[in-house]
Protein backbone atom coordinates (compact mmCIF):
# COMPACT_ATOMS: atom_id res chain seq x y z
CA UNK A 1 0.00 0.00 0.00
CA UNK A 2 1.38 3.32 -0.07
CA UNK A 3 2.25 5.44 2.10
CA UNK A 4 2.02 8.88 0.37
CA UNK A 5 -1.19 10.46 -0.36
CA UNK A 6 -0.98 13.47 -2.62
CA UNK A 7 -3.43 16.18 -3.50
CA UNK A 8 -4.90 17.12 -6.51
CA UNK A 9 -5.07 14.02 -8.70
CA UNK A 10 -4.91 16.70 -11.50
CA UNK A 11 -3.92 20.49 -11.52
CA UNK A 12 -4.41 22.32 -14.75
CA UNK A 13 -2.66 26.34 -14.35
CA UNK A 14 -1.77 28.68 -16.98
CA UNK A 15 1.82 29.34 -17.88
CA UNK A 16 2.98 31.92 -15.63
CA UNK A 17 0.72 30.59 -12.32
CA UNK A 18 2.23 29.00 -9.57
CA UNK A 19 1.60 24.81 -8.82
CA UNK A 20 0.79 23.94 -5.40
CA UNK A 21 1.24 19.75 -4.93
CA UNK A 22 0.32 18.33 -1.32
CA UNK A 23 1.57 15.33 -0.28
CA UNK A 24 0.24 13.63 3.38
CA UNK A 25 1.96 10.37 4.68
CA UNK A 26 1.48 8.32 7.84
CA UNK A 27 4.59 7.24 9.45
CA UNK A 28 7.72 8.63 10.63
CA UNK A 29 10.71 9.21 8.02
CA UNK A 30 14.29 9.73 7.64
CA UNK A 31 13.68 12.31 4.53
CA UNK A 32 10.79 12.90 1.78
CA UNK A 33 12.01 13.22 -1.96
CA UNK A 34 9.97 14.90 -4.62
CA UNK A 35 10.25 13.69 -8.07
CA UNK A 36 9.12 14.36 -11.66
CA UNK A 37 7.94 11.96 -14.29
CA UNK A 38 7.42 13.08 -17.95
CA UNK A 39 5.36 10.59 -19.94
CA UNK A 40 5.99 7.18 -17.77
CA UNK A 41 9.27 7.61 -18.83
CA UNK A 42 11.94 7.37 -15.69
CA UNK A 43 11.73 9.35 -12.39
CA UNK A 44 13.49 12.68 -12.52
CA UNK A 45 14.83 14.70 -8.99
CA UNK A 46 14.08 17.40 -8.05
CA UNK A 47 14.87 18.09 -3.97
CA UNK A 48 15.34 15.98 -1.20
CA UNK A 49 14.31 17.40 2.66
CA UNK A 50 15.54 15.86 5.77
CA UNK A 51 13.27 15.06 8.71
CA UNK A 52 14.73 18.57 10.59
CA UNK A 53 14.54 20.86 7.66
CA UNK A 54 11.20 22.93 7.59
CA UNK A 55 11.49 24.31 4.15
CA UNK A 56 14.00 23.77 0.70
CA UNK A 57 14.36 26.18 -2.06
CA UNK A 58 15.79 25.07 -5.73
CA UNK A 59 15.48 27.12 -8.23
CA UNK A 60 11.84 27.50 -8.90
CA UNK A 61 10.58 24.89 -6.65
CA UNK A 62 9.86 25.55 -2.85
CA UNK A 63 9.79 22.50 -0.77
CA UNK A 64 8.20 22.40 2.79
CA UNK A 65 8.14 19.61 5.74
CA UNK A 66 5.68 19.68 8.34
CA UNK A 67 6.51 16.53 10.25
CA UNK A 68 3.51 17.44 13.25
CA UNK A 69 0.96 17.23 10.48
CA UNK A 70 3.17 14.54 8.22
CA UNK A 71 2.71 17.09 5.43
CA UNK A 72 4.65 18.14 2.44
CA UNK A 73 4.06 20.66 -0.14
CA UNK A 74 5.93 20.92 -3.52
CA UNK A 75 5.65 24.72 -4.79
CA UNK A 76 6.35 25.65 -8.84
CA UNK A 77 6.64 29.33 -9.21
CA UNK A 78 6.30 30.84 -12.52
CA UNK A 79 5.26 27.72 -14.21
CA UNK A 80 6.22 26.94 -17.80
CA UNK A 81 4.49 24.37 -20.19
CA UNK A 82 7.71 22.13 -19.70
CA UNK A 83 6.57 21.70 -16.09
CA UNK A 84 3.51 19.64 -17.45
CA UNK A 85 4.63 16.05 -15.55
CA UNK A 86 3.34 13.71 -12.56
CA UNK A 87 4.60 14.79 -10.18
CA UNK A 88 5.38 12.36 -6.68
CA UNK A 89 6.16 12.13 -3.04
CA UNK A 90 8.74 9.52 -1.70
CA UNK A 91 9.19 8.92 1.79
CA UNK A 92 11.61 7.42 3.54
CA UNK A 93 10.32 5.55 6.31
CA UNK A 94 12.34 5.96 9.99
CA UNK A 95 11.15 1.92 10.77
CA UNK A 96 11.66 0.31 7.54
CA UNK A 97 14.56 -2.50 5.76
CA UNK A 98 16.76 -2.05 3.12
CA UNK A 99 16.16 2.05 2.52
CA UNK A 100 13.20 1.49 0.13
CA UNK A 101 11.40 4.82 -1.02
CA UNK A 102 7.54 4.97 -0.53
CA UNK A 103 6.05 6.25 -3.70
CA UNK A 104 2.17 8.49 -3.56
CA UNK A 105 -0.31 8.23 -6.54
CA UNK A 106 1.17 11.56 -7.55
CA UNK A 107 -0.08 14.69 -9.11
CA UNK A 108 -0.81 15.16 -12.99
CA UNK A 109 0.58 19.24 -13.42
CA UNK A 110 -1.27 20.50 -16.65
CA UNK A 111 0.77 23.71 -17.84
CA UNK A 112 -0.99 25.62 -20.33
CA UNK A 113 0.67 27.69 -22.81
CA UNK B 1 20.54 12.38 -17.96
CA UNK B 2 21.03 10.35 -14.49
CA UNK B 3 23.63 7.86 -15.78
CA UNK B 4 21.51 5.19 -15.02
CA UNK B 5 20.84 2.96 -17.98
CA UNK B 6 18.28 0.40 -18.58
CA UNK B 7 17.79 -2.13 -21.14
CA UNK B 8 15.58 -3.39 -23.21
CA UNK B 9 13.03 0.10 -23.19
CA UNK B 10 9.88 -1.55 -24.48
CA UNK B 11 9.81 -5.73 -24.43
CA UNK B 12 6.51 -7.68 -25.06
CA UNK B 13 6.64 -11.39 -23.41
CA UNK B 14 3.91 -13.57 -23.32
CA UNK B 15 2.06 -15.04 -20.05
CA UNK B 16 4.04 -18.09 -18.31
CA UNK B 17 7.53 -16.74 -20.18
CA UNK B 18 10.72 -15.60 -17.98
CA UNK B 19 12.32 -12.53 -18.26
CA UNK B 20 15.76 -10.68 -16.98
CA UNK B 21 15.72 -7.13 -17.04
CA UNK B 22 19.08 -4.82 -17.01
CA UNK B 23 20.20 -1.82 -15.18
CA UNK B 24 23.25 -0.09 -15.18
CA UNK B 25 24.18 2.42 -11.83
CA UNK B 26 25.58 5.42 -11.69
CA UNK B 27 29.37 6.07 -11.66
CA UNK B 28 30.21 5.96 -7.86
CA UNK B 29 26.80 4.32 -6.95
CA UNK B 30 26.90 1.15 -5.42
CA UNK B 31 23.01 0.56 -4.71
CA UNK B 32 20.46 -0.70 -6.88
CA UNK B 33 16.71 -0.63 -6.33
CA UNK B 34 14.02 -1.79 -8.51
CA UNK B 35 10.57 -0.50 -8.53
CA UNK B 36 7.47 -1.76 -9.97
CA UNK B 37 5.18 1.30 -12.04
CA UNK B 38 1.69 0.37 -13.04
CA UNK B 39 -0.20 2.65 -15.14
CA UNK B 40 -1.55 5.69 -13.14
CA UNK B 41 0.18 4.64 -10.19
CA UNK B 42 3.02 5.47 -8.51
CA UNK B 43 6.47 3.14 -8.02
CA UNK B 44 5.99 0.05 -5.66
CA UNK B 45 9.42 -0.82 -4.03
CA UNK B 46 10.55 -4.50 -5.31
CA UNK B 47 13.74 -5.21 -3.46
CA UNK B 48 17.61 -3.49 -2.87
CA UNK B 49 21.04 -4.87 -3.88
CA UNK B 50 23.99 -3.06 -1.73
CA UNK B 51 27.24 -5.00 -1.95
CA UNK B 52 25.68 -7.80 -4.14
CA UNK B 53 23.26 -8.79 -1.36
CA UNK B 54 19.48 -8.05 -1.39
CA UNK B 55 19.40 -5.44 1.37
CA UNK B 56 15.23 -5.38 1.64
CA UNK B 57 12.12 -6.62 -0.10
CA UNK B 58 8.81 -5.04 -1.26
CA UNK B 59 5.71 -7.08 -1.07
CA UNK B 60 6.26 -9.45 -4.25
CA UNK B 61 6.16 -12.82 -4.55
CA UNK B 62 10.02 -15.17 -4.89
CA UNK B 63 9.43 -15.37 -8.86
CA UNK B 64 10.48 -12.20 -8.56
CA UNK B 65 14.70 -12.41 -7.87
CA UNK B 66 17.29 -10.57 -8.63
CA UNK B 67 21.45 -9.62 -9.14
CA UNK B 68 23.90 -7.37 -8.39
CA UNK B 69 27.37 -7.43 -10.08
CA UNK B 70 30.57 -6.52 -8.54
CA UNK B 71 30.40 -3.53 -11.32
CA UNK B 72 27.06 -2.48 -8.95
CA UNK B 73 25.28 -3.20 -12.68
CA UNK B 74 22.01 -5.09 -11.32
CA UNK B 75 19.58 -7.74 -13.32
CA UNK B 76 15.60 -7.75 -12.33
CA UNK B 77 14.67 -11.35 -13.32
CA UNK B 78 10.65 -12.55 -13.51
CA UNK B 79 9.38 -15.86 -13.42
CA UNK B 80 6.07 -17.49 -14.35
CA UNK B 81 5.09 -14.36 -15.92
CA UNK B 82 1.18 -13.24 -15.17
CA UNK B 83 -0.80 -10.39 -17.09
CA UNK B 84 -0.37 -8.29 -13.82
CA UNK B 85 2.89 -8.23 -14.39
CA UNK B 86 2.68 -5.48 -17.14
CA UNK B 87 4.52 -2.20 -15.99
CA UNK B 88 7.13 0.09 -16.00
CA UNK B 89 10.46 -1.66 -14.44
CA UNK B 90 12.40 1.40 -12.64
CA UNK B 91 15.99 0.55 -11.74
CA UNK B 92 17.32 3.59 -9.24
CA UNK B 93 20.95 3.88 -7.87
CA UNK B 94 22.34 5.63 -4.98
CA UNK B 95 25.41 6.26 -3.22
CA UNK B 96 25.59 4.12 -0.21
CA UNK B 97 23.47 1.20 1.13
CA UNK B 98 22.40 4.03 4.22
CA UNK B 99 19.48 6.04 4.08
CA UNK B 100 19.35 9.27 3.34
CA UNK B 101 20.40 9.60 0.07
CA UNK B 102 18.89 10.56 -2.89
CA UNK B 103 17.87 8.01 -5.79
CA UNK B 104 18.61 8.66 -9.22
CA UNK B 105 16.29 6.63 -11.54
CA UNK B 106 16.94 5.12 -15.05
CA UNK B 107 13.98 5.65 -18.18
CA UNK B 108 12.59 2.61 -17.25
CA UNK B 109 11.37 -1.02 -18.96
CA UNK B 110 8.01 -1.03 -20.67
CA UNK B 111 7.24 -4.94 -19.64
CA UNK B 112 3.83 -5.78 -21.80
CA UNK B 113 3.09 -9.73 -20.90
CA UNK B 114 -0.16 -10.99 -23.58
Amino acid sequence: SQQGEEDPQALSIQEGENATMNCSYKTSINNLQWYRQNSGRGLVHLILIRSNEREKHSGRLRVTLDTSKKSSSLLITASRAADTASYFCATDPRYNQGGKLIFGQGTELSVKP
Amino acid sequence: ETGVTQSPTHLIKTRGQQVTLRCSSQSGHNTVSWYQQALGQGPQFIFQYYREEENGRGNFPPRFSGLQFPNYSSELNVNALELDDSALYLCASSRTGMRGTEAFFGQGTRLTVV
